[in-house]
């Protein structure tokens, strides 16, 4: 069954400090990776998106990296900051449509000043 | 320049009520779709469209109609709500392609009594 693994769930840093988020995918065919940001109460903001020749990729002081052959990905916040607090999500493409793209459950990021 | 603009933000309804959520977008995205959000789940589509006049299933179509009519509109129509329709629906556009962000908007929160 095709499956996106987020993890940590949570995650509590201070403002300033770096952090890595993990994301572990089983979705076959693969067509692309993606990386979102939700600010609670909005809807999801795309950070990134990446295909299968791609293995890095920044937005910022977002950087996201892909690991096709071991169908993994992670996403590195650098100097963080009290608006990073929001929720991670990664979603993988299954190939070719839209319409086929699978949603881990996200990471939720807390930045402590 | 809207972007994505769902209506009503929140909503509350009784078990057998109908009711219409509505999806407008000033981007000229082919792309339509819809997904709701529960708690500990990730996001999960249930209609979709390519194009006006065009609609599909997503992974939860049960109990919601969709039909575009227009590029700019998708309305989501729960023929009669039940308790497991409490969610917050977002709605997300992309141009056509594959490798395209997802636009969603703010999200509308329907509670089902």
């Amino acid at each position: 069954k095709n499956q996106v693994e987020q993890s940590p769930q949570s995650l509590i840093i201070l403002e300033g400090k770096n952090c890595t988020l993990q994301c572990n995918y089983t979705v076959s065919p693969f067509s692309n990776l993606r990386w979102y940001k939700q600010d609670t109460g909005r809807g999801p903001v795309s950070l990134t998106i990446m295909t299968f020749s791609e293995n890095t990729k920044s937005n910022g002081r977002y950087t996201a990296t892909l690991d096709a052959d071991t169908k993994q990905s992670s996403l590195h916040i650098t100097a963080s900051q009290l608006s990073d607090s929001a929720s991670y999500i990664c979603v993988v493409s299954e190939g070719g449509s839209q319409g086929n793209l699978i949603f881990g459950k996200g990471t939720k990021l807390s930045v402590k000043p | 320049n809207a972007g994505v603009t769902q209506t009503p933000k929140f909503q509350v309804l009784k078990t057998g009520q109908s009711m219409t959520l509505q999806c407008a977008q000033d981007m000229n995205h082919e792309y339509m779709s819809w997904y709701r959000q529960d708690p500990g789940m990730g996001l999960r589509l249930i209609h979709y469209s390519v194009g006006a006049g065009i609609t599909d299933q997503g992974e939860v179509p049960n109990g919601y109609n969709v039909s575009r009519s227009t590029t700019e509109d998708f309305p989501l129509r729960l023929l009669s709500a039940a308790p497991s329709q409490t969610s917050v629906y977002f709605c997300a556009t992309a141009r056509s392609g594959y490798n395209s962000p997802l636009h969603f908007g703010n999200g509308t929160r329907l509670t089902v009594t």
